[in-house]
């Protein structure tokens, strides 16, 4: 069982757009959501954060946001940047529990 | 520089052979665990630590073992069990998942090992 979905497992847009990735839950006790990107071969970073207590989160071109009646989160980037291409994991917990992460989604961004 | 290391980047071990990946880190991180990626299935959890001297199991632990005989060190054996061992795997750190805190619940990944079986 799915918890963490992120249904689109890929997405191009161009340079300078917005990009939007979405990722969807199923689990209400759900309670820290993450984004990760990662380049092939190498480990997944950081991007940003959100906690269910908030619904918008912004951190220079990145933001989150947070649909908890939904249960949908996306995160939106904006301008998109060819250095932007890469697979973007959302990821969710409960209550400090471990992290269930999605599929993945890539972005490609082009000229 | 405080990271997570793990080593080495790619490896190679024929059908039936026992093989253990490192993961070491620098950051005073409390939990340490070990996931690995396969294409479309984004990232599942093999094993975690909170604290050393003890582990879980993960959702897909079955032909793995590991120790946590130190803070630092978190290392994974791929065993002659794991039907389908070749894979990407990634080790990462968070800083305590008692802790109570949203940002215990942060993971900072290794660079990762990708293991092929021959």
């Amino acid at each position: 069982d799915q918890q963490v979905k992120q249904n689109s497992p890929s997405l191009s847009v161009q340079e300078g757009r917005i990009s939007i990735l979405n990722c969807d839950y199923t689990n209400s006790m759900f309670d820290y959501f993450l984004w990760y990107k990662k380049y092939p071969a190498e480990g997944p970073t950081f991007l940003i954060s959100i906690s269910s207590i908030k619904d918008k989160n912004e951190d220079g071109r990145f933001t989150v946001f947070l649909n908890k009646s939904a249960k949908h989160l996306s995160l939106h980037i904006v301008p998109s940047q060819p250095g932007d291409s890469a697979v973007y994991f959302c990821a969710a917990s409960a209550d400090t529990d471990k992290l269930i992460f999605g599929t993945g989604t890539r972005l490609q961004v082009f000229p | 520089d405080g990271g997570i290391t793990q080593s080495p980047k790619y490896l190679f071990r024929k059908e039936g052979q026992n093989v253990t990946l490192s993961c070491e880190q620098n950051l005073n991180h409390d939990a340490m665990y070990w996931y690995r990626q396969d294409p479309g299935q984004g990232l599942r959890l093999i094993y975690y630590s909170q604290i050393v001297n003890d582990f879980q199991k993960g959702d897909i632990a079955e032909g793995y073992s590991v120790s946590r005989e130190k803070k630092e060190s978190f290392p994974l054996t791929v065993t002659s069990a794991q039907k389908n061992p070749t894979a990407f795997y990634l080790c990462a750190s968070s800083i305590d998942l008692t802790s109570g805190s949203w940002t215990g619940d942060t993971q900072y990944f290794g660079p990762g090992t990708r293991l092929t079986v021959l």
